[in-house]
């Protein structure tokens, strides 16, 4: 079945530790995003990628880094420049084009500093 | 760049009609996405709407009035299992779908 697979689900980092997110679709979509959400808030897009080996900032990307090596691969890395990190971390793709209006997420991943 | 403002929380029967109503100002709109979200899930795709009007889908529908910056989802026959967060999202023209700006979302519990 087609889909987005983020893993893992539960994560914890330690002061001072860079940790990776991993999300892979095999919908063959070209865009992928990754989004941040806390408690009693909506999503806000942390970085997005069009297509392999190109990606921009959202619009809250310090702390956070990503690589978009293959189609299918869309990684995301909270350095430990990231002060407040906790949050639930989903990633999205969706078809090329600014026509399409569906968006496919991943089941999301909890991160919490310990 | 978007402002998206919708109510916190909102409680109801279970049977009853509940709206959710979402405001929102953006100096280019191309569409409005509602999405319910239960707790520690991913969203799901509820609703669509670009132009003014009336959309229904079963037990939902949505409504938009571009000149007023306003949409809301109607939830009909209300059941347990829609209490969940539900979310508004306004896309701008010449962005792709996910690079919608979404609201904080609105808490909906359905009580019996």
């Amino acid at each position: 079945d087609g889909g987005i697979t983020q893993s893992p689900k539960y994560l914890f980092r330690k002061e001072g530790q860079n940790v990776t997110l991993s999300c892979e679709q095999n919908l063959n979509h070209d865009a992928m995003y990754w989004y941040r959400q806390d408690p009693g808030q909506g999503l806000r897009l942390i970085y997005y990628s069009q297509i392999v080996n190109d990606f921009q900032k959202g619009d809250i990307a310090e702390g956070y880094s990503v690589s978009r090596e293959k189609k299918e691969s869309f990684p995301l890395t909270v350095t430990s420049a990231q002060k407040n990190p906790t949050a639930f971390y989903l990633c999205a793709s969706s078809p090329p084009g600014y026509s399409g209006n569906t968006i496919y997420f991943g089941e999301g991943s909890w991160l919490t500093v310990v | 760049g978007q402002n998206i403002d919708q109510p916190t929380e909102m409680t109801a029967t279970e049977g009853a009609i509940v709206q959710i109503n979402c405001t929102y100002q953006t100096s280019g709109f191309n569409g409005l996405f509602w999405y319910q979200q239960h707790a520690g899930e991913a969203p799901t795709f509820l609703s669509y709407n670009v132009l003014d009007g009336l959309e229904e889908k079963g037990r939902f529908s949505s409504f938009l009035s571009r000149s007023k910056g306003y949409s809301y989802l109607l939830l009909k026959e209300l059941q347990m299992k829609d209490s969940a967060s539900y979310l508004c999202a306004v896309r701008d023209l010449n962005t792709n779908a996910g690079k919608s700006t979404f609201g904080d979302g609105t808490t909906l519990t359905v009580k019996p």
